[in-house]
């Protein structure tokens, strides 16, 4: 597609629900990245795909936070047992081989309540 | 810990001021600086900045690195209505290809007619 894309736009959960977040990146664009925003911050990295393969997760708070991108395409973002502290504004970004391309989402608000 | 400042956190000026807005890191590793225009949820590339002292420029922005001093300035003359976002400033490590980057909290900018 033309850009990246993400849905949910809007995310309510119940405290403890699971959620899943997706991401349709830019047609070719091999690197994905997951942000996450939270209100009145600057984005921070969760976690980084190169094709299929997930080479880094180490912005990832915990182990409820799972993210997948098994044909190298679509990303999901899993968060199990939600919490109140998840609220935030969930970023995703592709990029070709080289940064200057880094095109990020108009991302997904989640709210826990 | 890699550390990205941004000052002022937001500023209301009126639409015709010039304006400036700072960004000044502390990180590990340091490829380039990054600054990106935040409207509603998905930041837009403005600039990368590699090389000290060269300015890079579009339309009525303006961007300059100073790699001696570890910061950046970002330059807003005759503002607009429509300049109205958070600016976010953003560092990439020199980690190769694509990268995960280190945002500021950002600087709110607000025009007013």
């Amino acid at each position: 597609g033309a850009g990246v894309s993400q849905s949910p736009r809007y995310k309510v959960a119940k405290r403890g629900q699971d959620v899943a977040l997706r991401c349709d990146p830019i047609s070719g664009h091999v690197s994905l990245f997951w942000y996450q925003q939270a209100l009145g911050q600057g984005p921070e990295f969760l976690t980084y795909f190169q094709n299929e393969a997930q080479l880094d997760k180490s912005g990832l708070p915990s182990d409820r936070f799972f993210a997948e991108r098994p044909e190298g395409s679509v990303s999901t973002l899993k968060i199990q047992r939600t919490q109140q502290e998840d609220s935030a504004v969930y970023l995703c970004a592709s990029s070709p081989p080289w940064l200057y391309g880094y095109t990020f989402g108009s991302g997904t608000r989640l709210t826990v309540v | 810990e890699d550390k990205v400042v941004q000052s002022p956190l937001s500023l209301v000026v009126h639409e015709g001021d010039t304006v400036t807005l700072n960004c000044s890191y502390e990180v590990t590793n340091f490829r380039s600086l990054l600054w990106y225009k935040q409207e509603k949820k998905a930041p837009t590339f403005l600039f990368m900045l590699t090389s000290s002292g060269i300015e890079k420029k579009s339309g009525r922005l303006s961007s300059i690195l100073d790699k001696k001093e570890l910061f950046s300035i970002l330059n807003i003359t005759a503002t607009q209505t429509g300049d109205s976002a958070v600016y976010l400033c953003a560092s990439d490590p020199n980690t190769g290809t694509a990268s995960k980057l280190t945002f500021g909290t950002g600087t709110r900018l607000q025009v007013t007619l």
